[in-house]
Formats: structure tokens, C-alpha cells, sequence
């Protein structure tokens, strides 16, 4: 499974955009990206995830560049509430005996004051 | 539905006791997850069974940890002897498989002194 880059932490202050690049070099053709979140006391939760160009829910985005090098968490005016560890994570789109074996790096810390 | 559940939430024991952790997953997931979170080492993962069968404990650190899934519907962790170093937090998750994410359940924070 490809190995994921990401910064280990960000500041930022509440109503602004936070992005937080992963880098992935060594992406398979089949792999998708998938981020998580994880507040202090929980489990991870699932954010986002993709395979190519942009994908858009009710919580972020995701971009992801044509050579899927590297994919960019997009959290739009963030409140203290997201205050987290944000993981990205390169899983396999096809099922093989890897597919289950998900590790999770050390995340992003993102703090966010007033 | 209830998510992943996972008991207890909280375990204190003595060095040398065997300590159980127990994950229900959600139902029609085929595949659980158990990992361990510190802050030396993060989130790693320890073992993880697609249709009740153990696929890959390369994570398990020794011996002493031991993993079973006698149904679709629950899982354990155990330590045997627990030792001090054991101490973290322990989740477990559950998913449909490729293409599907993991959901995690809130974990057991284990303490042993």
C-alpha cells in the first residue's frame, strides 16, 4: 500500500478554510484516497474519499490532481468544533488479501481558536 | 443502527491478569478491524478478519494477544498475561469491504499498572 505524507499539524482561526495536502507518490492505478477525522476520546470517523478530481460533501473536499501524486482535505470555515486529527489513508479499489491492511499514519493535528 | 460497540469502555488491571475486549460490529459488515492507539505509536493496526476469518495478525505483538471471531456478530481481543507496555486504547471496526469505509467503534482505554 502507498505511503502517505501529511503535515503534522495546523492552526487556523474559526470562519477560515482549512487544506491539508497528503502526499502519496506511489499510488496504484486502482488505489482510492479516504480521509478521516478523529476527535479526542474517539474512534475515527470517516470524512471523505476519492479517486480522481474533486469530490464535495456536506463536511469537505477533496481534490486530487490528474497525476494522484498527492490529494488536498478542503474544510470550509472551520469552527472550534473541528479541532481534530485529520488521517489520509491510499486503500486499494480492488479486493485483495491487502485491501484490510489500513494504517493509519500519525494525522494532522488542526487546532482552532477564536 | 448502533455503530460499532465495544465494552467496556474502561479497564484497569494488574500486571499478569488476562484482560478480554469485546467488539460487536455492524450487522452485514464482513470485515473487523482491531487496532491499538498510543501516543508513542499512534493508531497501528493489530489484526483484521474478512467473513469471521482471521486474514492478517502480523500486527499482533506477541503471543500474549490474541484475537477470535466465533460469529459474524462478535469479536475479542485478548491479553494473557497483560503487562504495563499494553496500556492504550484499543478500537474496533467494521466495513462492507473495498470501496467502504471503516467505522470505528469509541474504544477501550486499558490501564494496566
Amino acid at each position: 500500500l502507498a505511503k502517505t505524507t501529511q503535515p503534522i499539524s495546523m492552526d487556523s482561526y474559526e470562519g477560515q478554510e482549512v487544506n491539508i495536502t497528503c502526499s502519496h507518490n506511489n499510488i496504484a492505478t486502482n488505489d482510492y484516497i479516504t480521509w478521516y477525522q478523529q476527535f479526542p476520546s474517539q474512534g475515527p470517523r470517516f470524512i471523505i474519499q476519492g479517486y480522481k478530481t474533486k469530490v464535495t460533501n456536506e463536511v469537505a473536499s477533496l481534490f486530487i490532481p490528474a497525476d494522484r501524486k498527492s490529494s488536498t482535505l478542503s474544510l470550509p470555515r472551520v469552527s472550534l468544533s473541528d479541532t481534530a486529527v485529520y488521517y489520509c489513508l491510499v486503500a486499494p479499489g480492488v479486493t485483495t488479501d491487502s485491501w484490510g491492511k489500513l494504517q493509519f499514519g500519525a494525522g494532522t493535528q488542526v487546532v482552532v481558536t477564536p | 443502527d448502533a455503530g460499532v460497540i465495544q465494552s467496556p469502555r474502561h479497564e484497569v488491571t494488574e500486571m499478569g491478569q488476562e484482560v478480554t475486549l469485546r467488539c460487536k460490529p455492524i450487522s452485514g459488515h464482513d470485515y473487523l478491524f482491531w487496532y491499538r492507539q498510543t501516543m508513542m505509536r499512534g493508531l497501528e493496526l493489530l489484526i483484521y478478519f474478512n467473513n469471521n476469518v482471521p486474514i492478517d495478525d502480523s500486527g499482533m505483538p506477541e503471543d500474549r494477544f490474541s484475537a477470535k471471531m466465533p460469529n459474524a456478530s462478535f469479536s475479542t481481543l485478548k491479553i494473557q498475561p497483560s503487562e504495563p507496555r499494553d496500556s492504550a486504547v484499543y478500537f474496533c471496526a467494521s466495513s462492507l469491504g473495498t470501496g467502504s469505509p471503516l467505522h470505528f467503534g469509541n474504544g477501550t482505554r486499558l490501564t494496566v499498572t
